[in-house]
């Protein structure tokens, strides 16, 4: 079945601690996105790729890093600098921009 | 910046009865309007979406209607049933980026029995 997979479901962070989150799609989708969940708001655009090596900042890019080296793959680092990580993370990607977005089931990340 | 208003924040409704979940944009660029439900601990799943040259759309017992001259977009729902429960989402893409979506802040629909 074509699809996101999102990794892992949850994740814990030390202080100072860099983390990757894992996303992965194969439905041939050129367009991949990143959004952060808080409780009781909508989403909020982090990063969004259009094609292969190339991605744009969103809204609330500071403290996040991505890669598109691949077209299946976008990974995002939540890094150090990022002051309150604590948040659903979901991934999502499209045929093109404004198609229809297709979403993984999110990684809960948290701080210990 | 722009936003998406989304109302009521949560809507409890009898089984059998119609839901109604109202949004407004402020970008009169914005072109494509899309609706999510979201499960508890699950991504956003795509259930209708409407482009501004259409006025209404309907699949099932889903449909979304837009006014584009006072900026506003609504979901119905009708016959309601229990699996409807869910957080739903509406959406405006960004006028000058085909690919940013501006979100509202959901809606907590509950279907009592």
């Amino acid at each position: 079945d074509g699809g996101i997979t999102q990794s892992p479901k949850y994740l814990f962070r030390k202080e100072g601690q860099n983390v990757t989150l894992s996303c992965e799609q194969n439905l041939n989708h050129d367009a991949m996105y990143w959004y952060r969940q808080d409780p009781g708001q909508g989403l909020r655009l982090i990063y969004y790729s259009q094609i292969v090596n190339d991605f744009q900042k969103g809204d609330i890019a500071e403290g996040y890093s991505v890669s598109r080296e691949k077209k299946e793959s976008f990974p995002l680092t939540v890094t150090s600098a990022q002051k309150n990580p604590t948040a659903f993370y979901l991934c999502a990607s499209s045929l093109q921009g404004t198609q229809p977005q297709h979403f993984g089931d999110g990684t809960r990340l948290s701080i210990l | 910046g722009e936003n998406v208003e989304q109302h009521p924040s949560t809507l409890s409704v009898q089984e059998g009865d119609s839901a109604v979940i109202k949004c407004t944009y402020s970008d009169s660029a914005s072109n494509y309007f899309p609706w999510y439900k979201q499960e508890l601990g699950k991504g956003p799943q795509l259930i209708i979406d409407i482009r501004s040259n259409v006025g209404e759309k309907k699949d099932q017992r889903i449909a979304v209607t837009l006014n584009k001259t006072a900026k506003h977009f609504s979901l119905h729902i009708t016959e309601t049933q229990p699996e409807d429960s869910a957080v739903y989402f509406c959406a405006a893409s960004m006028g000058d980026s085909n690919y940013q979506l501006i979100w509202g802040a959901g809606t907590k629909l509950i279907i009592k029995p």
